[in-house]
């Protein structure tokens, strides 16, 4: 069964402070990995995908097929960041059926 | 650009009443998505149209819940009768056809529906 698991629904750390937030998935194929932010009182957006290789904001992912995860990562959260986090699967072929997880709350306190 | 733009924000019905939500995606934005998130979890997705056409409703619960998408541009979620499990925000997201399978989809700003 295809399945995203984001095992913490809170996430609070100090400004500065390195920031992990976990994603594992469950994917029979070769899945397109992504993450979404939705900022408070604004829309759903992609923060960013595996297939990128980018930094956004600083954050980075790495698709790790052995552990089947994609943990978002930063070495120095910002207040900014405070957000709800969703990380999702997409299958290849699947045409942007995207499967999310439950979401994880990041704070930041000053 | 205005994005994509959905109403109404909120609804509060009475289980049993009909309720439809509307959808103008980004132009020339071919694909059409309806995703469903209850409180506390993430979207999931009811229906995909690639311009007019459903190519994939199959999570879609045909005994309530309909769709269309005239002209292949604005679409329609309609759910009749509502149920107490209905309540949740109703997203609405298009992509265009080139950036399909990159998953960058463009989400409104949603419709939150609270059924009584």
């Amino acid at each position: 069964a295809q399945r995203v698991t984001q095992p913490e629904k809170l996430l609070s750390v100090f400004k500065g402070a390195p920031v992990e937030l976990k994603c594992n998935y469950s994917y029979s194929g070769s899945p397109e990995l992504f993450w979404y932010v939705q900022y408070s009182r604004q829309r759903l957006q992609l923060l960013l995908r595996h297939i990128s290789r980018e930094s956004i904001k600083g954050f980075t992912a790495d698709l790790n097929k052995g552990e089947t995860s994609f943990h978002l990562k930063k070495p120095f959260a910002q207040e900014e960041d405070s957000a709800m986090y969703y990380c999702a699967l997409s299958g290849r072929g699947s045409q942007g059926n995207l499967i999310f997880g439950k979401g994880t709350k990041l704070s930041v306190k000053p | 650009e205005a994005g994509v733009v959905q109403s109404p924000r909120y609804k509060i019905i009475e289980k049993k009443q009909p309720v439809a939500f509307w959808c103008n995606p980004i132009s020339g934005h071919n694909t059409l998505y309806w995703y469903r998130q209850n409180l506390g979890q993430g979207p999931e997705l009811l229906i995909r149209y690639e311009n007019e056409e459903a190519v994939d409703d199959s999570q879609l619960p045909k005994d309530r819940f309909s769709a269309e998408r005239l002209k292949g541009v604005d679409s329609t979620l309609k759910i009749q009768p509502a149920e107490l499990g209905d309540s949740a925000v109703y997203l609405c997201a298009s992509s265009p056809w080139t950036d399909t399978n990159t998953g960058e989809l463009f989400f409104g700003e949603g419709s939150r529906l609270t059924v009584l």
